[in-house]
């Protein structure tokens, strides 16, 4: 099955700066790659998506970029703010009419800095 | 709408004892999920359903865990004995269309004792 590596686990920025997290993927099949924030104690929820046919994929201060020879996707947040401190989990998934299954990376605990 | 519902938020029982977790997913939603989220193992698949029929359970751990979808509107996941490793956070979720969006539930936060 699929099997979805996420690095770092930890990162801490200065407010203002970027981060940037990166996840591998084995299933070269995998055609859909979301990524969720999940704030302490809350449920995830979807900030950006990413689909096989695109490279880059930008919304205001977040952008994610997929390497589909590499098996590779990463997420870029700009200009970071505290409230951008959370647990980030980047996934992927085929999606077939059937549904699709997301296997998730471990997550990364982004520590925005004051 | 009122997004994915959860009950209960917490629960805490103990060992042996059967814990059923409930889950209303979005009007409308065609699909549902079950998650589980522990520190060791992440948050990992654990069963789905498409119109009501489940399509994929090979996340669920073992016999102990059975899950059912009787109507459009209602979904619970039974644990029938619990263990303590059966301690973490459970999220509902579901979507509309296949490749987008999941919305989460708020999550069960089960304690096995």
């Amino acid at each position: 099955g699929e099997n979805v590596e996420q690095h770092p686990s930890t990162l801490s920025v200065q407010e203002g700066d970027s981060a940037v997290i990166k996840c591998t993927y084995s299933d070269s099949a995998s055609n859909y790659f979301p990524w969720y924030k999940q704030e302490l104690g809350k449920r995830p929820q979807l900030i950006i998506d990413i689909r096989s046919n695109v490279g880059e994929k930008k919304d205001q201060r977040i952008a994610v970029t997929l390497n589909k020879t590499a098996k590779h996707f990463s997420l870029h947040i700009t200009e970071t703010q505290p409230e951008d401190s959370a647990v980030y989990f980047c996934a992927a998934s085929i999606v077939s009419a059937a549904g699709n299954k997301l296997t998730f990376g471990g997550g990364t605990r982004v520590l925005v800095k004051p | 709408d009122a997004g994915v519902i959860q009950s209960p938020r917490h629960e805490v029982t103990e060992m042996g004892q059967e814990v059923t977790l409930r889950c209303k997913p979005i009007s409308g939603h065609d699909y549902l999920f079950w998650y589980r989220q522990t520190m060791m193992r992440g948050l990992e698949l654990l069963i789905y359903f498409n119109n009501n029929v489940p399509i994929d359970d090979s996340g669920m751990p073992e016999d102990r865990f059975s899950a059912k979808m009787p109507n459009a509107s209602f979904s619970t996941l039974k644990i029938q004995p619990s263990e303590p490793r059966d301690s973490a956070v459970y999220f509902c979720a579901s979507t509309l269309q296949t490749g987008t969006q999941q919305f989460f539930g708020p999550g069960t936060r089960l304690t096995v004792l």
